[in-house]
């Protein structure tokens, strides 16, 4: 299953809402989960079954979607939240596949 | 809390095998598959390879020939071998407890495979 992301890049301002999309090239379910990672360190679980937050994740963070695409939505954006994000897709493997990832930019 | 360390060789000559280590402490190795998985800037993030503490596996297609993962339950460990390595093996290895979404990850290991 081929993961897209969209868009490659997201520019927004502090305090503004992000939204990221992945789209999957056959369905999924709602088998998704969602990953932030900062320069140097691992991805890190944000959002898992489409839209359950992992545990510590703040409420700021929701996902959304079903089947084939999917939303990860970040309101009111902090400085901490500028990041690469990808999507992930545990529904049908091996292999497991992941999104090319979206990097969320201040604007 | 689940942590999960890493280690193994960060250099490689090609045709060599990567060998790398993942140790879990604060949780048991059972009910979970612990799950490798490589990124690189070429290829993004790419899930290698899962176990179980039983020792069931699953294996990449694009990799299985030349993958093997084992478990040693004794010491709480899962271990990632991948032979014949070249350039294209060249990435940021991490272990994750997986079977489903992937949490927590390993700090992750640079493997750069140059002759």
């Amino acid at each position: 299953i081929v993961m897209t992301q969209s868009p490659a890049t997201l520019s927004v301002s502090p305090g503004e809402r992000a939204t990221l999309s992945c789209r999957a090239s056959q369905s999924v379910n709602s088998d998704l989960a969602w990953y932030q990672q900062k320069p140097g360190q691992a991805p890190r679980l944000l959002i898992y079954g489409t839209s359950t937050r992992a545990t510590g994740i703040s409420a700021r963070f929701s996902g959304s979607g079903s089947g084939t695409v999917f939303t990860l939505t970040i309101s009111s954006l902090q400085s901490e939240d500028f990041a690469v994000y990808y999507c992930h897709q545990y529904y049908s493997g091996p292999p497991y596949t992941f999104g090319q990832g979206t990097k969320l930019e201040i604007k | 809390q689940v942590q999960l360390q890493q280690w193994g060789a960060g250099l490689l000559k090609p045709s060599e095998t990567l060998s790398l280590t993942c140790a879990v402490s604060g949780e048991s190795l059972s009910g979970y598959f612990w799950t490798w998985i490589r990124q690189s800037p070429g290829k993004g993030l790419e899930w290698i390879a899962e176990i179980n503490h039983s020792g069931k596996t699953n294996y990449n297609p694009a990799l299985k020939s030349r993958v093997i993962v084992s478990v040693d339950t004794s010491k709480k460990q899962v271990s990632l071998n991948l032979t014949t390595v070249t350039a294209a093996d060249t990435a940021v290895y991490y272990c994750a407890r997986g079977g489903s979404s992937l949490d927590p990850w390993g700090q992750g290991i640079l493997v750069t495979v140059s002759s």
